[in-house]
């Protein structure tokens, strides 16, 4: 157990459609990451928050967005679902704002239908 | 943007030493080698992370050249527990520019 915690671990929605993923990190982790794993991109990584701000941006299209909360929890927020969106969802905790050793969660299953 | 290379596969059988490289020319001054492993419907796990020369860990060595062009991630000893995709991750992040690109993945085959 990573102690990152991921809600829903398997999410079914239609296309069009909008959806929320949630993350807990792990106690005491600032850093929140988030990724995508599909079986044609591989792992991607999306965005960056620590402490609340966004820290850094990767390949996260603009449908996509996401937010650190006050309690440290992160959400990413995808919209316009199309069938291609369907992939693993991946959030990851460090303690500092560097990726150093982050630990990740099991993992959200989207399918888009 | 540092792109890299690893084999898309590597066969082992229990016992034995096993080495897997990452080949990244476009390496950047600030860049760090992490790797990770992946269980199959699981997150990845961190297993080592460098800058230059050798790191060794409780399960892993990892080495890296002086030109850090690439990097070998050292397994010794694996067992069947150890099959699965380790992923060669450059870069680093560090204020808003900081990017991280993961390698496609080397699935580790350990038979008996």
């Amino acid at each position: 157990d990573s102690g990152v915690t991921q809600t829903p671990k398997h999410l079914i929605t239609a296309t069009g459609q909008r959806v929320t993923l949630r993350c807990s990190p792990r106690s005491g982790d600032l850093s929140v990451y988030w990724y995508q794993q599909s079986l044609d991109q591989g792992l991607q990584f999306l965005i960056q928050y620590y402490n609340g701000e966004e820290r850094a941006k990767g390949n996260i299209l603009e449908r996509f967005s996401a937010q650190q909360f006050p309690d440290l929890h992160s959400e990413l927020n995808l919209s316009s679902l199309e069938l291609g969106d369907s992939a693993l969802y991946f959030c990851a905790s460090s303690a500092g704002t560097a990726n150093t050793e982050a630990f990740f969660g099991q993992g959200t299953r989207l399918t888009v239908v | 943007l540092a792109k890299t290379t690893q084999p898309i596969s590597m066969d082992s059988y229990e016992g034995q030493e096993v080495n897997i490289t990452c080949s990244h020319n476009n390496i950047a001054t600030n860049d760090y080698i992490t790797w990770y492993q992946q269980f199959p419907s699981q997150g990845p796990r961190f297993i080592i992370q460098g800058y230059k020369t050798k790191v060794t860990n409780e399960v892993a060595s990892l080495f890296i050249p002086a030109d850090r062009k690439s990097s070998t991630l050292s397994l010794p000893r694996v067992s069947l527990s150890d099959t699965a995709v380790y992923y060669c991750l450059v870069g680093v992040l560090s204020g808003n520019t900081g990017k991280l690109i993961f390698g496609q993945g080397t699935t580790l085959q350990v038979k008996p």
